[in-house]
């Protein structure tokens, strides 16, 4: 499976915006990149995902780099309750591979 | 919303006994998995079912088995618990869509097992 390399920690204000990145320079025509955050003491939950062009949903945006080999997980305005861990997944979607590979992820904190 | 619950949040159990962790999901998945969160490790994939009484190892199975009677219901068993066995379990279900991007998974609170 390809691999993603993400920054251990991140910093942020309140009220400004974050960008985490996620490099995968191994990344294969087929792999959609999959995001999830891990809030305190909760499981994972899904952020958003995307395979080529840029995209945007209620809770991020995500920007994914011309050669795929990175992306970028913008939260435009951050909130205390972004403080979380999030993961970069690279995902090959096909029937029999439901799996998703956890790795570390960027542990992101928000400072009043 | 989808739900998924595990039957406890604590557990604290004894070396060498039997451990049934339980998972439940509300919105007809055909998948589940089972998971263990490790400081430092990550999540990783111990076991997984796409179809009621199938399952697949992921990449951690030893020490663990399975058993999915129902298509709602997905069971961890330790058969003799050991310290090294002392973790967060997450249990996780996705609607089984074959080959779409948007399989997403939904997790459940977790349960955190002690084993003394």
């Amino acid at each position: 499976d390809a691999k993603t390399t993400q920054p251990n920690s991140m910093e942020s204000n309140e009220e400004e915006p974050v960008h985490l990145p996620c490099n995968h320079s191994t990344i294969s025509g087929t792999d959609y990149i999959h995001w999830y955050r891990q809030l305190p003491s909760q499981g994972p939950e899904y952020v958003i995902h995307g395979l080529t062009s840029n995209v945007n949903n209620r809770m991020a945006s995500l920007a994914i780099a011309e050669d795929r080999k990175s992306s970028t997980l913008i939260l435009h305005r951050a909130t205390l309750r972004d403080a979380a861990v999030y993961y970069c997944i690279l995902r090959y979607t096909h029937f029999g591979n439901e799996k998703l590979t956890f790795g570390t992820g960027t542990r992101l904190t928000i400072i009043p | 919303d989808v739900k998924v619950t595990q039957s406890s949040r604590y557990l604290v159990k004894r070396t060498g006994e039997k451990v049934f962790l339980e998972c439940v999901q509300d919105m007809d998945h055909e998948n589940m998995f089972w998971y263990r969160q490790d400081p430092g490790l990550g999540l990783r994939l111990i076991y997984f079912s796409y179809d009621v009484k199938m399952k697949e190892k992921g990449d951690i199975p030893e020490g663990y088995s399975v058993s999915r009677e129902k298509k709602e219901r997905f069971s961890l068993i330790l058969e003799s618990a050991s310290t090294n066995q002392t973790s967060m379990y997450l249990c996780a279900s996705s609607p089984g869509l074959a080959g779409s991007s948007t399989d997403t998974q939904y997790f459940g609170p977790g349960t955190r097992l002690t084993v003394l």
